[in-house]
């Protein structure tokens, strides 16, 4: 099976732009997770999706925002970029919902000028 | 508030050395999970554990649920094990995952 791929993997962005990552999990799974790190705060919970709904949400602003399609390929958006939001963004998928062991992504290193 | 720490933050070993990485978190968790990351970012999933241990080629984990301790032991290490351990805790069944900071293991040969 192929694993789980993360598009883009690179991105630069201006602040106060808006940037849409995507994440195609692996066939079968249903449920897609998101994580932020940065090196000063690690690696941060965004959101869980499982069937194109979310279940679970970290304690991000709501300029960060989540889907997933019929599918199960998910996307996360980010809207009026802040220098902040600079870091690695990794997906990871599993079989049984985000409780279970998941499968991680390359990850997409966005960097906000 | 639910906390995970890890330690050390920085380990340097020689090949072959037996090393302990620790994981305390402060509440009672549903599980606990051990990842690896290496340069360039890619997270592998180590071992998913609750109570007990488990083992994978010269990798062992271990739980003590009544002292909320978690230890990660690689035996004969090897440069190709440099990389960053990182502890990541759940809590209750539908909680999220809370990581700890991660300790940075450098095998020399």
């Amino acid at each position: 099976k192929a694993g789980v791929t993360q598009t883009p993997r690179y991105l630069i962005k201006t602040r106060g732009q808006q940037v849409t990552l995507s994440c195609s999990p692996i066939s079968g799974h249903r449920s897609v997770s998101w994580y932020q790190q940065t090196p000063g705060q690690g690696l941060q919970f965004l959101f869980e999706y499982f069937s194109e709904t979310q279940r679970n949400k970290g304690n991000f602003p709501g300029r960060f925002s989540g889907r997933q399609f019929s599918n199960s390929r998910s996307e996360m958006n980010v809207s009026t970029l802040e220098l902040g939001d600079s870091a690695l963004y990794l997906c990871a998928s599993s079989d049984q919902g985000a409780t279970y062991e998941q499968y991680f992504g390359p990850g997409t290193r966005l960097t906000v000028t | 508030k639910n906390e995970v720490e890890q330690s050390p933050q920085n380990l340097t070993a020689q090949e072959g050395e037996f090393i302990t990485i620790n994981c305390s978190y402060s509440v009672g968790i549903s599980a606990l999970h051990w990842l690896q990351q290496h340069p360039g970012g890619g997270i592998v999933s180590l071992f998913m554990l609750s109570s007990g241990k488990k083992k994978h080629g010269r990798l062992i984990a271990t739980i003590n649920i009544q002292e909320k301790h978690s230890s990660l032991h690689i035996t004969a290490s090897h440069p190709r094990d440099s990389a960053v351990y990182i502890c990541a805790v759940r809590y209750g069944s539908q909680g999220n995952l809370i990581f700890g900071k991660g300790t940075k293991l450098s095998v020399k040969p």
